[in-house]
């Protein structure tokens, strides 16, 4: 079976421009979660979604962040204006309904220069 | 509010020797815990979890990991050691509505020396 897809693996982008972040979870789960990992912070939800819809954003830092799921089957982590500060590596995972396990993907590993 | 603590940032271990990562938790009821394993420039892969009953659980690779109550500790266990253990090791805590909001701790990265 196929594993969270996430896209793109690597982006390096200027200061002030649009990134968005793509991902694709397992089929057939029904809860998305975005992290994010910095040498600083370590690993930090920003988000999660329970059936497409999203149950906690508390994490999201500011209003430059912003995630949407617009089906079961993707969901998009956009930041606008982008910030040096946003570089790190930012993690999509999903979980079935038991939230047993979740599963993560290989990370898009964001330089914002 | 949750959180976990991994006390060692690094441990360097000889190839074939025994290996324990440490990890505490703060939570207020029956914790929801994990250990990941993350290896340079991929994911994170669950190794093991514990939700209830035997507090001695199994994971891949030969891992094991102990829930001690009294302790607020989940500790992660392997007899002997492979080069290919080495990678960065995380311990997290399930919070929220259906446990399924991880809280994780910094890390400890694992070195295996020859």
């Amino acid at each position: 079976d196929a594993g969270v897809i996430q896209s793109p693996r690597h982006e390096v982008t200027e200061m002030g421009q649009e990134v968005t972040l793509r991902c694709k979870p397992i089929s057939g789960h029904n809860s998305l979660f975005w992290y994010r990992q910095t040498m600083m912070r370590g690993l930090e939800l920003l988000i999660y979604f329970n059936n497409n819809v999203p149950i906690d954003d508390s994490g999201m830092p500011e209003d430059r962040f912003s995630a949407k799921m617009p089906n079961a089957s993707f969901s998009t982590l956009k930041i606008q204006p982008s910030e040096p500060r946003d570089s790190a590596v930012y993690f999509c995972a999903s979980s079935d309904s038991s939230g047993n396990t979740i599963y993560f993907g290989e990370g898009s590993w964001l330089t914002v220069v | 509010a949750q959180s976990v603590t991994q006390p060692d940032i690094h441990i360097t271990v000889s190839e074939g020797a025994s290996l324990e990562l440490r990890c505490n938790y703060s939570y207020g009821a029956t914790p929801y815990l994990f250990w990941y394993v993350q290896s340079p420039g991929q994911g994170l892969q669950l190794l093991l979890k514990y939700f209830s009953g035997d507090t001695l659980v199994q994971g891949i690779k030969g891992f094991e990991a102990e829930f001690k109550r009294s302790q607020s500790s989940f500790n992660l266990r392997k007899p002997s050691v492979h080069w290919s253990d080495a990678a960065e090791y995380f311990c997290a805590v399930g919070a929220g509505t259906g446990f399924q909001k991880l809280v994780f701790g910094t890390g400890t990265r694992l070195l295996v020396s020859p």
